[in-house]
C-alpha cells in the first residue's frame, strides 16, 4: 500500500467550476500534511498547508481528518491557470523534514 | 534572491557510466533535501543534509549513490555506475529549520 494515495485523475472541467481533489496517508502518526503545485517538467510548489482545523487561501480551502486519515483541496471558482498537477504531501517527522508525496491529481481547466 | 540551484538540467550517459550532479541551495539554509521522480512513480525522499551531515539518508536506493556536502553549502549526488533504472528527475530542496522547503527545478538524467 503507498503511503499517499490521491485521486488518480485526470480532472477536466470548465472555468468557473468548483474541483475537490482527495488523499488518504497511511502513518498515522504523521505531523505535517501540505499541498503542492507541479506545473509540467517544473518543480513542485507549496499550495498550502493544511491544519485539522481547516485553512483557506483564496479559492483554496485544505481540510484535514486526522482520525480517517483524510486530506482534502477544494479549488472554487476555477480559472485556466490552475490547470496542473496537485500533490498531497505529508511528513512523518514534522515540519518540511522527509517529505512523503503522492504520485498527484492532474487537473486540466479548460474555457 | 536566488532560488536553489541544480546543474545540469539535463544528463544522458550510458550505462555503467558516472555522473555527479550538483544542488545549490538558497542561500543560508542548513536544510538540503535530495528526491527524484523516476517515471510514472511519485516524488520519493533520498536524503536530508543538516549542513555538511547527513541527518537521514533511509531513501538512498543502494551503495552506487553518494551524496557529499562539503563545507555545509552545495551538495552533490554522484551516482556509480548507472543504471537503466536510476533514468528520472533528481529534485533538491533547501530550507530554512522549521520553514519551508523550496525545490530547485530538477535534473533530467536518462541512462540509456
Amino acid at each position: 500500500r503507498k503511503e499517499v494515495e490521491q485521486d488518480p485523475g485526470p480532472f477536466n472541467v470548465p472555468e468557473g467550476a468548483t474541483v475537490a481533489f482527495n488523499c488518504t496517508y497511511s502513518n498515522s502518526a504523521s505531523q505535517s500534511f501540505f499541498w503542492y503545485r507541479q506545473d509540467c517538467r517544473k518543480e513542485p510548489k507549496l499550495l498550502m498547508s493544511v491544519y485539522s482545523s481547516g485553512n483557506e487561501d483564496g479559492r483554496f480551502t485544505a481540510q484535514l481528518n486526522r482520525a480517517s486519515q483524510y486530506i482534502s483541496l477544494l479549488i472554487r471558482d476555477s480559472k485556466l491557470s490552475d490547470s496542473a498537477t496537485y500533490l498531497c504531501v505529508v511528513s512523518p517527522r514534522g515540519g518540511y523534514n522527509k517529505l512523503i508525496f503522492g504520485a498527484g491529481t492532474r487537473l486540466a481547466v479548460h474555457p | 534572491e536566488a532560488g536553489v540551484t541544480q546543474f545540469p538540467s539535463h544528463s544522458v550517459i550510458e550505462k555503467g557510466q558516472t555522473v555527479t550532479l550538483r544542488c545549490d541551495p538558497i542561500s543560508g539554509h542548513d536544510n538540503l533535501y535530495w528526491y527524484r521522480r523516476v517515471m510514472g512513480k511519485e516524488i520519493k525522499f533520498l536524503l536530508h543534509f543538516v549542513k555538511e551531515s547527513k541527518q537521514d539518508e533511509s531513501g538512498m536506493p543502494n551503495n552506487r549513490f553518494l551524496a557529499e556536502r562539503t563545507g555545509g553549502t552545495y551538495s552533490t549526488l554522484k551516482v556509480q555506475p548507472a543504471e537503466l533504472e536510476d533514468s528520472g528527475v533528481y529534485f533538491c530542496a533547501s530550507s530554512q529549520f522549521g520553514s519551508e522547503a523550496f525545490f530547485g527545478q530538477g535534473t533530467r538524467l536518462t541512462v540509456v
